[in-house]
């Protein structure tokens, strides 16, 4: 079946620290791949996608690029900053359904 | 332009209680899905709109949960009755036809007491 696994948190970092969160899936065909952030007391916003294999996705510093070879869609940044504290949630879109495959989550703390 | 909007932010009810959950999707979404988030978990899908068609259902607990989606614009999500068990976020999306893009609103934070 169709699954998305993200490494576990929480991440804990110090500001201007390099950032990896590691996001595989399992999924037949070729899906879009999505990062969402949940800031605390606030909904899901989409930071992120790629729709096909080598595509890169960018947004606010962070970027991720989907390789099929490995089945991944690692999230980066080269400089964490407090204000990017925050659950980030990796999630995988089969073309023929709209539903979304999620992650755990990984929870990310910055510290100053 | 307007986000997703839920309300309320916050309930508190008792088991066995009825509760419901109100969204207004973005203007023009035609698509508009309900999730249940658990403590530490990713989101779960409920159920999917199509308009005011229910596309998809099949993880509705259709014996307790509910759902509408009159004129094909705002819903409610009903619970009822409740259990301690349904003690989540409830979160509301949107997108267009043919697009990926979920947006998703601040959510309904329930407790079941």
């Amino acid at each position: 079946g169709n699954s998305v696994t993200q490494m576990e948190g929480p991440v804990t970092l110090s500001e201007e620290a390099f950032l990896t969160i590691n996001c595989t899936y399992t999924a037949t065909g070729y899906p879009s791949l999505f990062w969402y952030v949940q800031y605390p007391g606030e909904g899901l916003q989409l930071l992120l996608k790629a729709t096909k294999a080598d595509d890169k996705g960018s947004n606010k510093g962070f970027e991720a690029t989907y390789r099929k070879e490995t089945t991944s869609f690692h999230l980066e940044k080269g400089s964490v900053q407090v204000s990017d504290s925050a659950v980030y949630f990796c999630a995988l879109r089969r073309k023929s359904n709209y539903q979304l495959i999620w992650g755990a989550g990984t929870k990310l703390i910055i510290k100053p | 332009e307007a986000g997703v909007v839920q309300s309320p932010r916050y309930k508190i009810i008792e088991k066995k209680q009825p509760v419901a959950f109100w969204c207004n999707p973005i203007s023009g979404h035609n698509t508009l899905y309900w999730y249940r988030q658990n403590l530490g978990q990713g989101p779960e899908l409920l159920i999917r709109y199509e308009n005011e068609e229910a596309v998809d259902d099949s993880q509705l607990p259709k014996d307790r949960f509910s759902a509408e989606r009159l004129k094909g614009v705002d819903s409610t999500l009903k619970i009822q009755p409740a259990e301690l068990g349904d003690s989540a976020v409830y979160l509301c999306a949107s997108s267009l036809w043919d697009e990926e893009t979920q947006y998703f609103g601040p959510g309904t934070r329930l407790l079941v007491l």
